[in-house]
């Protein structure tokens, strides 16, 4: 089945510096890639969805300025978090699609908390 | 867009009980239905979907029923374990559109 790669599990940073989230298909091409937010107890939110070899296409109410994400081949994508701050801590996750068959695959999350 | 409803949002079940977890959604052209069990800061697995030309899918002790008219769908467990005690998310979409809607989740407990 499809494997999705994603780093780090974890990261604290302080405020104001940036945080970048990789995202990688280890087995499969992914031409779109997702990324979800989900606070404590609560579930998984789209942000956006990203495109190979375009730009993302964000939801409603999320900051692309913020949230910038790159998808610079086939196998990764990344979020960068700028300008980090307290109220942007949470858990990440990326998900990628390798075919009708097996569905979305989610990455194991990143835990992110800015102090 | 779509908008997708989970009800209950706990739900606890002595061992070797049923669980059914229910779920709406608003656009009728929403055609795949996944399920997805969360344990505690770990991702998503996907655990059962079905798709709108189905009415209900199987899978051992996990089930799924489609009911397109009333645009609900529903999980049933049969047998739980205490391995079963996770968050589950449904979520709709529309194959091809890349648009996935989760529901609020259910966090399932089984009581050994």
């Amino acid at each position: 089945g499809a494997v999705v790669s994603q780093h780090p599990s974890w990261v604290i940073c302080k405020s104001g510096t940036s945080v970048k989230i990789e995202c990688r298909s280890l087995d499969f091409q992914a031409t779109t890639m997702f990324w979800y937010r989900q606070f404590p107890k609560q579930s998984l939110m789209l942000m956006a969805t990203s495109n190979e070899g375009s730009k993302a296409t964000y939801e409603q109410g999320v900051e692309k300025d913020k949230f910038l994400i790159n998808h610079a081949s086939l196998t990764l994508s990344t979020l960068t978090v700028t300008s980090a701050h307290p109220e942007d801590s949470s858990f990440y996750i990326c998900s990628a699609e390798q075919g009708a068959r097996y569905g979305y695959t989610f990455g194991s999350g990143t835990r992110l908390t800015v102090v | 867009g779509e908008n997708v409803e989970q009800h209950p949002s706990t739900l606890s079940v002595q061992e070797g009980d049923s669980a059914v977890i229910k779920c709406t959604y608003s656009d009728s052209a929403s055609n795949y239905f996944p399920w997805y069990k969360q344990e505690l800061g770990k991702r998503p697995q996907l655990i059962i979907d079905i798709r709108s030309n189905v009415g209900e899918k199987k899978d051992q002790r996990i089930a799924v029923t489609l009911n397109k008219t009333a645009k609900h769908f529903s999980l049933h467990i049969t047998e739980t374990q205490p391995e079963d005690s996770a968050v589950y998310f449904c979520a709709a979409s529309k194959r091809g559109n890349n648009d996935m809607r989760f529901g609020a989740g259910t966090r399932l407990t089984v009581k050994p």
